[in-house]
């Protein structure tokens, strides 16, 4: 499975616009890209998913470059409840029947 | 999305007892659930796949004997962690997918399992 390689943590303000940058430059052709977010002492929640180009849902954004060896997770205005971690894998993430395998994850601290 | 629980979300037992952790997808049926393991300030960890039907596959470094898994229905998974140490205190998380399609994991929300 594709290793991903995230920033450790990132501050932001509220109402700012937070880009996560994940890169995996041994990523198959097959593989999808997927972000979760965690809060504390809580399962992690899908957020987006993407193959190519861009993803956009009611949460986020998800930016993919044609070479699809880096992804960016973009959050519009964040707020203080999007303090959490935020994690990017990579694998033939449409198949229920293939485990995720979680980084390091971006710890993103939201100040008001 | 789907719907995941757990139960109980919080447990704490004395070293040498068993515990037992079920993991439910509410509104849809799975064939494949994982159980995930997660210390403090950590990222999750695999532990084990479980398949409806069939024996648990459990990664390197696992104890398949210490963590026992029951996958005896589509919508029912449990993890049963027997003579529970102290260094066995950790956040365990399951995850599911609808079987038969092409939808991402759903994640329960966790229990807390405290050995003294």
């Amino acid at each position: 499975l594709a290793k991903t390689t995230q920033p450790i943590s990132m501050d932001s303000y509220e109402g700012q616009e937070v880009n996560i940058t994940c890169s995996h430059n041994n990523i198959a052709t097959n593989d999808y890209i997927t972000w979760y977010q965690q809060f504390p002492s809580q399962g992690p929640r899908f957020i987006i998913q993407g193959y190519k180009t861009k993803v956009t849902n009611e949460v986020a954004s998800l930016f993919i470059p044609a070479d699809r060896k880096s992804s960016t997770l973009s959050l519009p205005r964040v707020s203080l409840s999007d303090t959490a971690v935020y994690y990017c894998l990579v694998g033939d993430g449409n198949s229920g029947n293939t485990p995720l395998v979680f980084g390091k994850g971006t710890r993103l601290s939201v100040i008001a | 999305g789907a719907v995941v629980s757990q139960h109980p979300s919080r447990v704490i037992c004395k070293s040498g007892t068993s515990v037992k952790i079920e993991c439910r997808s509410l509104d849809f049926q799975a064939t494949t659930m994982f159980w995930y393991r997660q210390f403090p300030k950590q990222s999750l960890m695999l532990m084990a796949t479980s398949n409806e039907g069939s024996k648990a596959t459990y990664e390197q470094g696992v104890e398949k004997d210490k963590f026992l898994i029951n996958h005896a229905s589509l919508t029912l998974s449990t993890l049963t962690v027997t003579s529970a140490h102290p260094e066995d205190s950790s956040f365990y998380i399951c995850s599911q997918a609808p079987s038969g399609s092409t939808d991402t994991q759903y994640f329960g929300p966790g229990t807390r399992l405290t050995v003294l």
